[in-house]
């Protein structure tokens, strides 16, 4: 596609289930990146991949977070037994280089997560 | 370790007046300063970058932005606003050799009156 896609763009789980967030960055883009954004905040790094590998998890919040991009396209976000603490808008970057410094970032428009 | 102030988290303009958006940064090392635009329901746009070239930036839709290193800050400007600039507007900064996490302010939602 022409943009970085995200699904589902609204996802309401109870708490305690596991969610499942998806990635389709821009053909041919090296570097992924996820954020989260909490309500009246800027987004907060959480993980990056250069093609499949995942070079730096050290913005995860907890082991309930997990990332993944197994084939250097598509990624996916997994939150298990969601809290009411992980209510955010969860953002993908994609980035045609190796690094974002003096590259752009493409975001998508984010998967907004609500723990009930 | 680096981070940003964004000094006011809502600013108000009449439409043909200009825009002030101010941002200081801290980081330890020479950064890479950046500004994006939200629009409700949108993702983040870059509007413009600053890289160790020209000190004065200019980006996307009139905007532009300078770099004061003695004053370490990064005010983004326009000399006037537009209906369609309603928007939250985020200072970024990024900094260290080959440095990929970006740091975001808390954003600063522009609201233009007619």
């Amino acid at each position: 596609g022409a943009g970085v896609s995200q699904s589902p763009r609204y996802k309401v789980a109870k708490r305690g289930q596991d969610v499942a967030l998806r990635c389709d960055p821009i053909s041919g883009h090296v570097s992924l990146f996820w954020y989260q954004q909490a309500l009246g905040q800027g987004p907060e790094f959480l993980t990056y991949f250069q093609n499949e590998a995942q070079l730096d998890k050290s913005g995860l919040p907890s082991d309930r977070f997990f990332a993944e991009r197994p084939e250097g396209s598509v990624s996916t976000l997994k939150i298990q037994r969601t809290q009411q603490e992980d209510s955010a808008v969860y953002l993908c970057a994609s980035s045609l280089g190796g690094g974002a410094r003096g590259g752009e970032l493409f975001f998508g428009e984010g998967s907004r997560l609500t723990v009930l | 370790a680096q981070s940003v102030t964004q000094l006011d988290s809502h600013v108000s303009v009449s439409e043909g007046t200009p825009v002030l958006l101010r941002c200081n940064y801290s980081s330890s090392y020479s950064p890479s300063l950046f500004w994006y635009v939200q629009h409700p329901n949108k993702g983040l746009q870059l509007l413009l970058k600053y890289t160790s070239a020209a000190t004065l930036v200019k980006g996307i839709n009139g905007f532009e932005a300078e770099f004061k290193k003695s004053e370490t800050s990064f005010h983004l400007t326009k000399p006037s606003a537009h209906m369609s600039d309603a928007a939250e507007y985020f200072c970024v900064v990024s900094s260290g050799a080959g440095s990929y996490q970006l740091t975001f302010g808390k954003g600063t939602k522009l609201s233009v009156i007619p």
